[in-house]
């Protein structure tokens, strides 16, 4: 069963704080995602990355740094925190082969309050 | 740009009966995946169904099946015999071919099945 772990559960910082919010695939996925999700506006995507050390811009990019360090950990960053950042975020993987290919399989989310 | 646009914002519906919900994309691909995930009320995220362009056949999984109009780039989920457990949020996404992976989602619809 494909999984994927998201930390911490929940989060609450404070305005100009930083933040990292982890996510760990233990699918042997290639891709990996995160999202931000808000009321009215559904599931955005922020950053995706194709392996390790790759990166890919997303829709809603401004104020969110990614990191991706191995085929497992992908990592979001948020430098300068604002309360606009307030939100539930979802990571995510995939990839191209077997029954579920193209399939995305979600982590539990991340619960961010930004003060 | 793909792009995802989900109209109905809630949808109530009785128990047992039928529900229809629409997904109109955008796309500059001529090969693409569509998807529809579910997330309950608990907050899971979870893969229902998809289709891939080149199919003609609309795709079904037990009582989802798909409405998958090409020339109007829709692809509606249909819901027969609804359950009360089907009460949730319905997301729409795609992802286009061709090398890419970038998986974008609509802003959803919300599902409330009465008894």
């Amino acid at each position: 069963e494909a999984a994927v772990t998201q930390s911490p559960r929940n989060k609450v910082t404070v305005t100009g704080g930083n933040v990292t919010l982890s996510c760990r695939q233990t699918n042997s996925h290639n891709y990996m995602y995160w999202y931000r999700q808000d009321t009215g506006h559904g599931l955005r995507l922020i950053h995706y990355s194709y392996g390790a050390g790759n990166l890919q811009i997303g829709d809603v990019p401004d104020g969110y740094k990614a990191t991706r360090t191995t085929q497992e950990d992908f990592f979001l960053l948020l430098e300068l925190a604002s309360p606009s950042q307030t939100s539930l975020y979802f990571c995510a993987s995939s990839d191209d082969w077997g029954d579920s290919q193209n399939t995305l399989y979600f982590g539990a989310g991340t619960r961010l309050s930004v003060l | 740009a793909q792009k995802v646009t989900q109209t109905q914002t809630s949808i109530s519906v009785m128990e047992k009966t039928t529900v229809t919900m629409d997904c109109v994309y955008e796309t500059q691909d001529s090969s693409y995946f569509l998807f529809w995930y579910k997330q309950t009320a608990s907050g899971e995220i979870v893969f229902l169904i998809r289709q891939d362009s080149y199919k003609k056949e609309n795709a079904t999984v037990g009582h989802y099946s798909l409405n998958f109009q090409k020339p109007k780039s829709s692809i509606g989920l249909i819901i027969t015999a609804t359950q009360i457990e089907d009460s949730a949020v319905y997301f729409c996404a795609m992802r286009e071919g061709g090398g890419g992976y970038k998986v974008v989602f609509g802003s959803g619809t919300r599902l409330l099945v009465s008894p």
